[in-house]
């Protein structure tokens, strides 16, 4: 499967700042990622489809303009959480679309916001 | 629109015992995985399964689909703490980009 990373691993930032988590395809070029927040024991929710070249799909509920979706290559994808606020401390994971519907998953990035 | 149901959500069994997860879709799948998140960590792919009646086995791991290609189960014998993590069933979302639905999940515990 396809190895995906993340970075950073854990951010911790002022209440206001931005936030930039990117994700990297190593060995896969990835047309579709997907970008996914989690809460503590809880499942996951996907925020949006990121398509290279192209502007993200986001889900029902998720502000645009709040996550900010970039997929410039074929092996890069980046979200920026805006004016963060301590109610978007979470953990976000991003995938990369594999073969026959499968996603392999990046390891995370916990975000705490003070 | 689409829902995947995960039984139970909590599991904790003795090692050694037999554990199994259930899951149910609101409609009918092409396909179904499986992935497995250890604490603390990030959704690793299992196995997928396509065809009607499917079983797949991995070693202590046995997988199957339905019939209808609307449910799925892992069962895992004899379990280890190696199996401890959340095990959590996707089903194709729909549509043309691939995304998957999730079910909630069954955090599974084992004591040694």
């Amino acid at each position: 499967g396809a190895v995906v990373s993340q970075h950073p691993s854990r951010v911790i930032c002022k209440s206001g700042t931005s936030v930039k988590i990117e994700c990297r395809s190593l060995d896969f070029q990835a047309t579709t990622m997907f970008w996914y927040r989690q809460f503590p024991k809880k499942s996951l929710m996907l925020m949006a489809t990121s398509n290279e070249g192209s502007k993200a799909t986001y889900e029902q509920g998720v502000e645009k303009d709040k996550f900010l979706i970039n997929h410039a290559s074929l092996t890069l994808s980046t979200l920026t959480v805006t004016s963060a606020h301590p109610e978007d401390s979470s953990f976000y994971i991003c995938s990369v679309s594999g073969a026959f519907d499968t996603q392999y998953f990046g390891p995370g990035t916990r975000l705490t916001v003070l | 629109g689409q829902q995947v149901m995960q039984i139970p959500q909590y599991q904790h069994v003795q090692e050694g015992e037999d554990f199994t997860t259930y899951c149910n879709s609101s409609t009918t799948l092409s396909n179904i995985q499986w992935y497995k998140q250890r604490p603390g960590g990030h959704p690793v792919f299992l196995i997928q399964l396509v065809k009607s009646g499917e079983v797949k086995k991995q070693k202590r791991l046995t997988f199957q689909f339905g019939e209808a290609k609307k449910n799925s189960s892992l069962h895992i014998t004899a379990t280890q703490t190696t199996d401890v993590g959340t095990y959590f069933c996707a089903g194709p979302g729909g549509g043309s980009n691939y995304k998957l639905t999730f079910g909630k999940g069954t955090l599974l515990t084992v004591n040694p």
